[in-house]
């Protein structure tokens, strides 16, 4: 099955600092990438659409301004956390949408844990 | 919110019996998918049904969905203690955009 590689798998970082985490598809062309945030014991929460080569779109109530993403190639998308403080520790998971016959499932990532201090 | 909601919440059953959650969502839909995670992990695809689907089989698994009243339910049979983990709906409601919901967490004991 289609592989989706997320790193790192945790991160702790001081407050005020910058966390690039990477979204790879392995073995597929992802024409569009999501991007969740979850807490403990709770659902997912769509922060952002990106389609390659595009801005992304941002759910309402996510800072564009401190949730960066980039999605420059149909293999790469990357989220970037500016200047995090320990409100932004949460367990972030990519996931993407294959192009063909497969799209219509999503294949994710293994999550990314962030924890600011 | 676009949010599903799913109940119960937490379900906790002994292995061999079979196990039902379900899942209400909003808007109208392409498809409904079910995704399982482990704890700390990221979501596994199971199965996929489409609007105009009711039920659909996949070994263990069944699901269903009633658009009327936007709904849809996932059984699995013969619940195993590795099927314990979080299970959470998705709507695909197009656009490019897919909602999970709220999730049930189950633990089948051995």
């Amino acid at each position: 099955g289609a592989v989706v590689s997320q790193h790192p798998s945790w991160v702790i970082c001081k407050s005020g600092t910058s966390v690039k985490i990477e979204c790879r598809s392995l073995d597929f062309q992802a024409t569009t990438m999501f991007w969740y945030r979850q807490f403990p014991k709770q659902s997912l929460m769509l922060m952002a659409t990106s389609n390659e080569g595009s801005k992304a779109t941002y759910e309402q109530g996510v800072e564009k301004d401190k949730f960066l993403i980039n999605h420059a190639s149909l293999t790469l998308s990357t989220l970037t956390v500016t200047s995090a403080h320990p409100e932004d520790s949460s367990f972030y998971i990519c996931s993407a949408r294959a192009t063909g016959g497969t799209r219509e499932k999503l294949f994710f990532g293994s999550g990314t844990q962030l924890s600011v201090l | 919110s676009q949010q599903g909601e799913e109940d119960p919440q937490a379900l906790s059953i002994q292995e061999g019996e079979n196990a039902t959650m379900n899942c209400s969502y909003k808007t109208s839909i392409n498809n409904l998918q079910w995704y399982r995670q482990n704890s700390g992990r990221g979501l596994v695809h199971l199965i996929l049904i489409r609007s105009n689907e009711r039920e659909k089989h996949s070994g263990r698994l069944r699901v269903t969905l009633d658009t009327s009243k936007k709904s849809s339910s996932l059984l699995i049979t013969a619940s195993r203690a590795a099927d314990t983990a979080s299970y959470f709906c998705a709507t695909d409601q197009g656009g490019n955009q897919f909602y999970f919901g709220t999730g049930t967490s189950l633990t089948v004991i051995p």
